[in-house]
Formats: structure tokens, C-alpha cells, sequence
């Protein structure tokens, strides 16, 4: 089956410098990429994604990159702030577009220093 | 707009007791439903989805069961709970099959 490699684990760093998390898959079938935040005690919030036929998607502070080629894909969280403090997933969809539900990394603890 | 709603929001049962998780989505119609265990400091392990009433597809052998009694209901069951069942239950919806929205979660503890 389709599996989702995400690093790092824990990643910290200061208010206002910039992040990035990767995620690699191994299924080239792959072809819907969404990153999720999930704060302590809640659900997952969808924050952005990806389609293969893209390469990069902005949203104001953060972006998602995505190599077809070499099957991986990163999250690009600039200007950090501490609200940012989170842990973050990357996903991915092959079959039916999601609707058979999504393989999700083992997330990054991000950690904002003041 | 849409919202999911998940019930209870935390759970303490002893080993052997019998579960009920539900789920419920306001704000659409048909969706696609799934239910996700996400263990201590792990990531999000899919345990079942739902295409539509009475269809439920299963991911991996468990100690749990799944049913859509109506379109945007799903509930997860067990007969009797084990240690390992212990963990954050998630609940999400699509509309198409690609973004998926989850609900606040259910945190269960087998003791």
C-alpha cells in the first residue's frame, strides 16, 4: 500500500524565521497532497494542498512545493509566530481521489521559540 | 456551512465493556465518511469509510465495527474493548472524496 515518510519529528525554531516539513510517498499514483495542523486535544485542521498536476500553491504564510519526479512534497511555513505551534501532518490520496480515505505521515512537532 | 460533531468528547471504559462512538455532519448531503485512530504521539491510522448507507469499507482487522444507519450519521462500535483500543477517535467528512474535514475527536481511555 501507499506509504508516507515525514521529517522531521520535532522541528523548532525562532518567531519570524521560516519552516519547512517533507513528506516523501512511494505510490506514483498519488495525486492529492493536503497538510493538516492539529493543536493539542483537537482534530486536524485542513491548512492548504496540493494536486499533482501543480507545483507549488501559496497561501499567504505558508506553501506547499511538490516534486512528481522524485515523489516528495514540503510544507513552507515563513514568518513564523507563535500561534504557529503545532503538529503538522502531510497526507496523500491515490485511489478515488480520497474518497478511500487518506495515508498520513507520522507529523512534525513544530515548535516556535519566542 | 458544514460542521461535524463528535460525541463524547472523552471516554473512560473498562477492558471488556462495550462501545459507542458517534458521528453526525450538518450542512451536506451524501457525504463520504470516515473514522481514524490516532495514537499517542502517532500519526492518523484510517479504520473505516462509508460511501453511502449501509456501505462501510474496512481498513485493517480490529477489534471494532462501523455502521451508517443514516447519510450523515456514522458510528463506531465494539463489543468489548480491549487495552489497545485505548486513543483520540477521529471522525471526517468529503464532499467529493479529496478534502477531508475532521470533526473535534473522542478521546478514549481503556483502563
Amino acid at each position: 500500500g501507499e506509504n508516507v515518510e515525514q521529517h522531521p519529528s520535532t522541528l523548532s525554531v525562532q518567531e519570524g524565521d521560516s519552516a519547512v516539513i517533507k513528506c516523501t510517498y512511494s505510490d506514483s499514483a498519488s495525486n492529492y497532497f493536503p497538510w493538516y495542523k492539529q493543536e493539542l486535544g483537537k482534530g486536524p485542521q485542513l491548512i492548504i494542498d496540493i494536486r499533482s498536476n501543480v507545483g507549488e500553491k501559496k497561501d499567504q504564510r505558508i506553501a506547499v512545493t511538490l516534486n512528481k519526479t522524485a515523489k516528495h512534497f514540503s510544507l513552507h511555513i515563513t514568518e513564523t509566530q507563535p500561534e504557529d505551534s503545532a503538529v503538522y501532518f502531510c497526507a496523500g490520496a491515490w485511489t478515488g481521489g480520497g474518497a478511500d480515505g487518506l495515508t498520513f505521515g507520522k507529523g512534525t512537532h513544530l515548535i516556535i521559540q519566542p | 456551512s458544514q460542521t461535524i460533531h463528535q460525541w463524547p468528547a472523552t471516554l473512560v471504559q473498562p477492558v471488556g465493556s462495550p462501545l459507542s462512538l458517534e458521528c453526525t455532519v450538518e450542512g451536506t448531503s451524501n457525504p463520504n465518511l470516515y473514522w481514524y485512530r490516532q495514537a499517542a504521539g502517532r500519526g492518523l491510522q484510517l479504520l473505516f469509510y462509508s460511501v453511502g448507507i449501509g456501505q462501510i469499507s474496512s481498513e485493517v482487522p480490529q477489534n471494532l465495527s462501523a455502521s451508517r444507519p443514516q447519510d450523515r450519521q456514522f458510528i463506531l462500535s465494539s463489543k468489548k474493548l480491549l487495552l489497545s483500543d485505548s486513543g483520540f477517535y477521529l471522525c471526517a467528512w468529503s464532499a467529493f472524496g479529496d478534502e477531508q474535514y475532521f470533526g473535534p475527536g473522542t478521546r478514549l481511555t481503556v483502563t
